[in-house]
């Protein structure tokens, strides 16, 4: 199986601030990545497939890049909605796998 | 509008099984792959398997192989994930997602909770 770690494990921040969370594979995985948003009691939502492709109605402030074993999401000047956890899954090869997830907490 | 809704909350004992079902609506049902996920209480998102209705193919995570069944009745455009004897350590949220890529999940069910207790 191909092991996603994500880090950090939690982040605090305030609004307005820029955050980076990075996750790696255990081998290459070319650009199947993605990276999904989980807030309580929520299902996930995906946020950016591909590695770096943004869904639809996603806001831009979102941004993902990388390729092969190392990935980042980036928010930009984060909003209030944007504290949860935030989870990364590889679909290169079955089984698919998912990060340990990071929750981004308000500072 | 896609959607998947699944079956209500579980409260079952150890040794019992059970069957929880994924009704997707809103798309040609034999097109999507349909996972499933766990989410223990408090923790992380487990990858289980994956189900094609199409042709029926399935694949199951080393973690789950063997320990639930994944199954779907393309007549009624519904997924099922089952066990046939439950462990208090299957206690957890149960998700049912898909989309029109057999890799990401756009599309989630609500969750269904079981909670197994004796």
């Amino acid at each position: 199986d191909i092991q996603m770690t994500q880090s950090p494990s939690s982040v605090s921040a305030s609004v307005g601030d820029r955050v980076t969370i990075t996750c790696r594979a255990s081998q290459g995985i070319s650009s199947w990545l993605a990276w999904y948003q989980q807030k309580p009691g929520k299902a996930p939502n995906l946020l950016i497939s591909a590695a770096s492709s943004l869904q639809s109605g996603v806001p831009s402030r979102f941004s993902g890049s990388g390729s092969g074993t190392d990935f980042t999401l980036t928010i930009n000047s984060l909003q209030p909605e944007d504290f949860a956890t935030y989870y990364c899954q590889q679909a290169n090869s079955f089984p698919y796998t998912f990060g340990q997830g990071t929750k981004l907490e308000i500072k | 509008e896609v959607q998947l809704v699944q079956s209500g909350a579980e409260v079952k004992k150890p040794g019992e099984s059970l069957k929880i079902s994924c009704k997707g609506s809103g798309y040609i049902f034999t097109n999507y792959w349909i996972g499933w996920v766990r989410q223990m209480p408090g923790k992380g998102l487990e990858w289980m398997g994956t189900f094609f209705p199409g042709d029926s193919d399935t694949r199951y995570s080393p973690s789950f192989q063997g320990q639930v069944t994944i199954s779907a009745d393309k007549s009624i455009n519904t997924a099922y994930l089952q066990w046939s004897s439950l462990k208090a350590s299957d206690t957890a949220m149960y998700y049912c997602a898909s989309g029109d890529s057999s890799s990401w999940y756009v599309y989630w069910g609500q969750g269904t909770l079981v909670t197994v207790s004796s």
